[in-house]
């Protein structure tokens, strides 16, 4: 069975400031795929980031970059330069091939 | 690129009512997810489909739950009767296929309230 440790349930951040975002994961699947979505007051769930079990660098996209520790089995997000619209809920997930398992959650709010 | 859709938006109904919720993936996704998530709570999945055959439903309360994909294409969900505790948002996804690397893709989601 594969688990999602997010141990923040709240973050507060500066405008314009970096902020990391801490995820653990457990898995016994050799081939998987860690995700980042960002979940809005108004309920959308939007994708930020993907990194892949296999993969050597961390992944980017734009602010976003994931720090991803395999031995320790971590998937921190980085957000640099914190807007006021990163205000949010943060869900870090794993996905084997099928069904993605969620963590519980950070919400995130950017003080201006 | 049109996302995934899902109508309605909103639905109130008293308990041991019927109500039924319908999600259009983006096009050519083969796999089709339902979740729900209660207020407070990361989502859950409910039933996962691969094209127009189920993948996954060891989560759905199939006493009162059911879901179909006909055609491999759009899909609906049914809660009958609901329940209180049945009062959550339910997200539709899809993704291209089941590879690790591919990205579930969310709709708006529908609210519903059990009274």
């Amino acid at each position: 069975a594969q688990k999602i440790t997010q141990t923040q349930p709240g973050m507060f951040v500066q405008e314009k400031e970096a902020v990391t975002l801490d995820c653990t994961y457990d898995t016994s699947d050799p081939s998987y795929g860690l995700f980042w979505y960002k979940q809005p007051s108004s309920g959308e769930m939007i994708f930020l980031i993907y990194q892949g079990s296999y993969d050597q660098q961390n992944a980017t996209e734009g602010r976003y970059s994931l720090n991803f520790q395999k031995a320790r089995k971590s998937a921190n997000l980085v957000i640099s330069a914190s807007q006021l619209g990163d205000s949010a809920m943060y869900f870090c997930t794993i996905g084997g091939g099928n069904k993605l398992v969620f963590g519980a959650g950070t919400i995130l709010r950017v003080k201006s | 690129e049109a996302g995934v859709a899902q109508s309605p938006r909103y639905k109130i109904i008293e308990k041991r009512q019927s109500v039924a919720f319908w999600c259009n993936p983006i096009s050519g996704h083969a796999t089709l997810y339902w979740y729900q998530q209660i207020l407070g709570q990361g989502p859950k999945l409910l039933i996962q489909f691969q094209n127009n055959g189920v993948v996954d439903d060891s989560q759905l309360p199939k006493d009162r739950f059911s879901a179909e994909r006909l055609k491999g294409v759009d899909s609906t969900l049914k809660i009958q009767p609901a329940k209180l505790e049945d009062s959550a948002v339910y997200l539709c996804a899809s993704s291209l296929d089941v590879r690790p690397s591919d990205t579930q893709y969310f709709g708006p989601g529908t609210r519903l309230t059990v009274l």
